[in-house]
């Protein structure tokens, strides 16, 4: 079975520039989760993801962080513009429907952003 | 208060001694307690789950959970060079389907 698989995995970008993140997850898993971890610092949440549906999104910085999920698989995790406190490694996880108190879940390999 | 709260250490231990990671949460509601080990340039990756209060041992390693003290633990046996990475302890909070993380601590095995 193919893990979660996210790309790219390393990315530079220049301040102002847009960039994105791209997520598959692990097949059949309802629930997809974006998180954004800084360096010495843990996983933070920025969005869950229920199907197609975003149910928690509170950690978002909705004014220039915008994410989708159509058809419920994959997802787009986009930046526009970029700060240079963006730099993080954004990572993406999946779990089954409800299931992440069980069995907590997969994370992706992980996008390294690098803003200069 | 932070959700979650660990030591960052490092902790620095001997080969082949036992080393005590430490973790306290704050939602007293928190049903599910979780340990990744986080290797350098690497994503996290699920090493123990434990719900109950008491242990639960898995080959080296031993995950502790205290519910009236708001405290899980882990204990890794043995320790082995392989073993120096930084662990992350994550809680199923009451109120959300998603895992609140702690800063990690890093662990040194020096051979």
């Amino acid at each position: 079975e193919a893990g979660v698989v996210q790309s790219p995995r390393y990315k530079i970008i220049e301040k102002k520039q847009p960039v994105a993140f791209w997520c598959n997850p692990i097949s059949g898993h309802n629930t997809l989760y974006w998180y954004r971890q800084n360096l010495g610092q843990g996983p933070e949440l920025l969005i869950r993801y229920e199907n197609e549906e975003a149910v928690d999104d509170s950690q978002l910085p909705k004014d220039r962080f915008s994410a989708e999920r159509l058809k419920g698989v994959d997802s787009t995790l986009k930046i526009q513009p970029a700060e240079l406190g963006d730099s993080a490694v954004y990572l993406c996880a999946s779990s089954l429907e409800g299931r992440a108190g069980n069995y907590g879940y997969t994370f992706g390999s992980g996008t390294r952003l690098t803003v200069v | 208060q932070k959700e979650v709260e660990q030591n960052s250490g490092p902790l620095s231990v001997p080969e082949g001694a036992i080393a005590s990671l430490n973790c306290t949460y704050s939602d007293r509601g928190s049903q599910s307690f979780f340990w990744y080990r986080q290797y350098s340039g690497k994503s996290p990756e699920l090493i123990m789950f434990i719900y109950s209060n008491g242990d639960k041992e898995d080959g080296r390693f031993t995950a502790q959970l205290n519910k009236a003290s708001q405290y899980v633990s882990l204990l890794i046996r043995d320790s082995q060079p392989s073993d120096s990475a930084t662990y992350l302890c994550a809680v199923n909070l009451e109120y959300g389907n998603k895992l609140v993380f702690g800063a990690g601590t890093i662990l040194r095995v020096k051979s």
